[in-house]
Formats: C-alpha cells, sequence, structure tokens
C-alpha cells in the first residue's frame, strides 16, 4: 500500500495554457475523490467517481475543467485554458465504499500557478 | 449538507489535553460525524468517526452530546506534531461511508512547547 500518489507536485503555467493532473489511487479502492483547496481555506469538493462512472459533480467544476477514469484505476484531471483564479492546490483521495470505515485517504495534492 | 461550526482557532501547551469543539444543530439521524485533520503542506488524513457513541482511537477521542447537536474531538496529550487544521464534518450514509466530504474552514490548532 503505497498511499494515493499525484503528479506533478507543482505545476507553474502562463494563463490560458492546458494543464493536466494525474491521481493514482490506493489499489482495489473504488472510489475516487477531486478537491481543490486555496489558501486558507478548506478543501472544496470537485467530483467522484465510482469505479469509472462520474458520479457527481460541483457547481465548481466548469466547462473548462474535465475529470476522467477510465479503467477504473487512475484518473486525470484537466483543465483548459487556465486562468490565474484556477490557482490552487488540488487534491485526490481515495475509498472503499464496502469494507471499511468509508475514510478518504489523500494524496499530497498538485500545486498549481497560473502566471 | 447539514453545516458544522468551529472556532476558527485554538492554542494548546505540549502534553496538555486538547478539546475542540464541533456545533452542528441541523445533524440528522443518518449522518455521521467525521473529524480529519490536515498538517501544514500535506494532504488532509483521517482522524476519527461516530454516529452516537463516544468513540476511542489511537489517535484521539470523539464525545458526542446526547441530542447530537455538538461533539468534541479531545487529543489526550496534545504534541508539536499535532499541530494542524482539524475539520468536522457530516457526512450522510448507513456505514458514514456514502457521498462526499464538505469540508468548512475547520479549527487551525496551535501547540505551543
Amino acid at each position: 500500500d503505497t498511499g494515493v500518489s499525484q503528479d506533478p507536485r507543482h505545476k507553474i503555467t502562463k494563463r490560458g495554457q492546458n494543464v493536466t493532473f494525474r491521481c493514482d489511487p490506493i489499489s482495489e479502492h473504488n472510489r475516487l475523490y477531486w478537491y481543490r483547496q486555496t489558501l486558507g481555506q478548506g478543501p472544496e469538493f470537485l467530483t467522484y467517481f465510482q469505479n469509472e462512472a462520474q458520479l457527481e459533480k460541483s457547481r465548481l467544476l466548469s466547462d473548462r475543467f474535465s475529470a476522467e477514469r477510465p479503467k477504473g484505476s487512475f484518473s486525470t484531471l484537466e483543465i483548459q485554458r487556465t486562468e490565474q483564479g484556477d490557482s490552487a492546490m488540488y487534491l485526490c483521495a481515495s475509498t472503499r465504499t464496502s469494507g471499511g470505515t468509508g475514510e478518504l485517504f489523500f494524496g499530497e495534492g498538485s500545486r498549481l500557478t497560473v502566471l | 449538507d447539514a453545516k458544522t461550526t468551529q472556532p476558527n482557532s485554538m492554542e494548546s501547551n505540549e502534553e496538555e489535553p486538547v478539546h475542540l469543539p464541533c456545533n452542528h444543530s441541523t445533524i440528522s439521524g443518518t449522518d455521521y460525524i467525521h473529524w480529519y485533520r490536515q498538517l501544514p503542506s500535506q494532504g488532509p488524513e483521517y482522524v476519527i468517526h461516530g454516529l452516537t457513541s463516544n468513540v476511542n482511537n489511537r489517535m484521539a477521542s470523539l464525545a458526542i452530546a446526547e441530542d447530537r447537536k455538538s461533539s468534541t474531538l479531545i487529543l489526550h496529550r496534545a504534541t508539536l506534531r499535532d499541530a494542524a487544521v482539524y475539520y468536522c464534518i457530516l457526512r450522510v450514509g448507513p456505514s458514514g461511508s456514502q457521498g462526499n466530504l464538505i469540508f468548512g474552514k475547520g479549527t487551525k490548532l496551535s501547540v505551543k512547547p
């Protein structure tokens, strides 16, 4: 069990560029979450997957954001045409919905800076 | 989703007990009370959760009021490593495992040596 892994840990980009973040959950965790966190605030829910199905999306997830989990394992979060307001820490978490306490295991996050 | 209210910040001395309060007056019967904490520069980590009865684990204790409108996370002996933001979260579902976690701003705990 190597924990939730996120890549890259840091990304600096210019406004208007596209960025993609990857999350590798704990193996056999069927549920995967994406959150966004800005300085001084708690994490804000973006979306979650159960296996490969995207079950819920927050209204924070604008049309420029897209998340996938094609084979029910790793997930990607893409932000198109980045804006300075997208600068934040993007957190991924995973859990299993049976046989556990339902606790979420978080990665260390991917920090995005949009110049 | 039912909301929680926590103090913005608290201070503690090292090796002393810490009681972190949380109010959740609109809690429903199926809401579990979860606590997570976030150390600096890390993702949140699970601390403890409960429904009605008080709960203990190796990290902390959770005391739940009889009417369930409030709860208290208890760290029995604070260490410097316990300095973090503590989040009290209500989560629906029969085992607390359904749906997502909605975080508030939490309580920033400072621990003085």
